[in-house]
């Protein structure tokens, strides 16, 4: 199965400053996705990433605030930019493993992101 | 777009007792449900899933029965052991491709 590294797996920052977080996965994979989870709560998408395109953001969620990246099939970064200390969360990249075969989506390790 | 109902969202069972958790889904067209189990500080793990062409599938002390035609899907785990104790997330997804959304997640707590 799939192996998802992600990076880093915490982090303290400054409001006012941006993060980037970053998603390599061991096989290629046509979408990526990307998530949020505050504390005590569930995953909310944020955007599907499809490379060799621009991501699709769900609503409340903009381009502005959480860019993301899709260099290739195997990596994609998201980006919190300009954060405040309601951006405190996990962040958790996904894929499926293997599309049309039943096999699964995983997640990666996650990102516990921090804002003072 | 999809909307995903979890409920309860906290069950306190004794062990060795059953536990079930339902979850409704607002678009027909989802044809994919995944169950996730998240320990404290981990990521979600795939404990079972059902594709919309089946009605119940079982792994061991797990089970997921679907009826699709009232969009609601449940897990049933049995004899329960306090080693699930866990939070656990329904899902769904409208094709092969596209990203799962999340039910708001049950808080199961088993006291041996």
């Amino acid at each position: 199965s799939a192996v998802i590294s992600q990076k880093p797996s915490r982090d303290i920052c400054q409001r006012g400053t941006s993060l980037t977080i970053q998603c390599q996965v061991d096989s290629q994979v046509t979408m990526m996705f990307w998530y949020r989870q505050q504390p005590g709560q569930s995953l909310t998408l944020i955007a599907t990433a499809n490379q060799g395109s621009e991501a699709t953001y769900e609503s409340g969620f903009v381009i502005d605030k959480f860019p993301i990246s899709r260099p290739n099939l195997t990596f994609s970064t998201l980006t919190v930019s300009n954060m405040s200390p309601e951006d405190s969360s996990i962040y958790l990249c996904s894929v499926e493993l293997v599309a049309l075969t039943g096999a699964g989506y995983t997640f990666g390790s996650g990102t516990r992101l921090t804002v003072v | 777009g999809e909307n995903v109902e979890q409920h309860p969202s906290t069950l306190s069972v004794q062990e060795g007792d059953s536990a079930v958790i339902k979850c409704t889904y607002s678009d027909s067209a989802s044809n994919y449900f995944p169950w996730y189990k998240q320990e404290l500080g981990k990521r979600p793990q795939l404990i079972i899933d059902i594709r919309s062409n089946v009605g119940e599938k079982k792994d061991q002390r797990i089970a997921v029965t679907l009826n699709k035609t009232a969009k609601h899907f449940s897990l049933h785990i049995t004899e329960t052991q306090p080693e699930d104790s866990a939070v656990y997330f329904c899902a769904a997804s409208i094709q092969a491709g596209t990203a799962l959304i999340f039910g708001k997640g049950t808080t199961l707590s088993v006291s041996s």
